[in-house]
């Protein structure tokens, strides 16, 4: 079946550090990978995409990579602050019959100490 | 959030009611999606739209319909409203479809008792 994994763990690191969030899937074949940004009570904010054919890709103080053998991205915030505190989604846009979708993690909840 | 709006943002309705939910966007994008949220499920499609007219079922459709008969409304209709169906949803627009980040609204949180 097909499986989108994201740390259901939080994740709490210091103001400063890089945090790490990895995103593995199995049985899809994405063309694109995306990641999301949700704060509570909102919508998710789209931050990245990454084409299947790119390594890594870098925004500001975000960087994403993708590896299609491993089947897995990670998402590095690198001078982490405490306003990065949310939870991340990391989506698949992949052809799942009568279309591209974007098929969602349940995410991973970042929190920035001081 | 710019250019998508849904309403209500909150509802609480009962068993075996009819609910409407509606997006609204300003933005012209083609495609309109409505997804639910649940925790330890996450974000799973109901509906999209790809055109005027022109809808498909996402992953959990089953007790939901949809309507667009207009390129900036998506409606969202429960038919017979159950408990299972509490949950927050959300729709979002896409200009491409593909290969394109989703912009979402805010949400309507709706509550079945």
């Amino acid at each position: 079946s097909q499986k989108i994994e994201q740390n259901s763990e939080a994740l709490n690191i210091q103001e400063g550090k890089t945090a790490t969030l990895t995103c593995n899937y199995t049985n899809y074949s994405p063309a694109y990978l995306q990641w999301y940004r949700q704060d509570p009570g909102r919508g998710p904010v789209f931050l990245l995409l990454i084409r299947e054919n790119e390594k890594e890709k870098r925004k500001e103080r975000l960087k994403v990579t993708f590896d299609t053998t491993l089947k897995q991205s990670l998402f590095h915030i690198t001078a982490s602050q405490p306003a990065d505190s949310a939870t991340y989604l990391c989506a698949l846009d992949a052809f799942t019959g009568g279309g591209n979708k974007l098929t969602f993690g349940t995410g991973t909840q970042l929190k920035v100490e001081l | 959030d710019a250019g998508i709006t849904q309403s209500p943002r909150h509802k609480v309705t009962e068993t075996g009611t009819p609910v409407t939910l509606r997006c609204h966007q300003t933005e012209n994008h083609r495609y309109m999606y409505w997804y639910r949220q649940d925790p330890g499920h996450g974000l799973r499609l109901i509906h999209y739209s790809y055109g005027v007219k022109d809808t498909d079922k996402g992953e959990v459709s089953d007790g939901y319909s949809v309507s667009r008969s207009k390129t900036e409304d998506f409606l969202l209709t429960l038919e017979s409203a159950t408990s299972s169906q509490t949950s927050v949803y959300f729709c979002a627009i896409s200009a491409l479809g593909q290969g394109d980040g989703y912009t979402f609204g805010s949400g309507t949180r709706l509550t079945v008792v």
